[in-house]
């Protein structure tokens, strides 16, 4: 299958700064990117929406201000997470598709906020 | 709104034991997928069925899509502890592209 990677995978920072997290399909070019964000034992709940080359569709709750999405190519989308708070503490996927509808996930960033 | 739903939450089973975990939709679904979360890690993409009725096997596992494409069922047999982690159905939703995922189900082998 097709690959996604994440970076970093792992982050702790305290609280107001901000976060860059990265997503990139190696294997192929995803038009469309998701952002995801799972809180211990529950689901995933999108975020938010990314087309390369236009501004990011969020999910009804989601703020756009908080959480930045840039997806300049069809291999790379960032989310930043500014001034980030404790209740940001999350597990932030992303994932990928080419077109079709099978979604491939990268390995995820687990943000701690102090 | 749209819901995708999951049952049951968590199943504890002995190894060799058969498992089934059940997802309903509140919609009819053009494609039911399935993933698998291992304990810390991410959902990995395990099968796609698009037809009505379908079945897939994948080696243990047995996948259906209902006739009515609003449900479906994800079953392993003879479990092994290779199998622990948190089974998600998902579709995709009526709006836009992405998908909308079930709760899952959490599975539990003990030896």
């Amino acid at each position: 299958g097709a690959v996604v990677s994440q970076h970093p995978s792992r982050v702790i920072c305290k609280s107001g700064t901000s976060v860059k997290i990265e997503c990139r399909s190696l294997d192929f070019q995803a038009t469309t990117m998701f952002w995801y964000r799972q809180f211990p034992k529950q689901s995933l709940m999108l975020m938010a929406t990314s087309n390369e080359g236009s501004k990011a569709t969020y999910e009804q709750g989601v703020e756009k201000d908080k959480f930045l999405i840039n997806h300049a190519s069809l291999t790379l989308s960032t989310l930043t997470v500014t001034s980030a708070h404790p209740e940001d503490s999350s597990f932030y996927i992303c994932s990928g598709s080419g077109g079709v509808e099978t979604q491939y996930f990268g390995p995820g960033t687990r943000l701690l906020v102090l | 709104g749209q819901q995708v739903m999951q049952i049951p939450q968590y199943q504890h089973v002995q190894e060799g034991e058969d498992f089934t975990t059940y997802c309903n939709s509140s919609t009819t679904l053009s494609n039911i997928q399935w993933y698998k979360q291992r304990p810390g890690g991410h959902p990995v993409f395990l099968i796609q069925l698009v037809k009505s009725g379908e079945v897939k096997k994948q080696k243990r596992l047995t996948f259906q899509f209902g006739e009515a494409k609003k449900n479906s069922s994800l079953h392993i047999t003879a479990t092994q502890t290779t199998d622990v982690g948190t089974y998600f159905c998902a579709g995709p939703r009526q709006a836009g592209t992405a998908l909308i995922f079930g709760k899952g189900t959490t599975l539990s082998v003990s030896s």
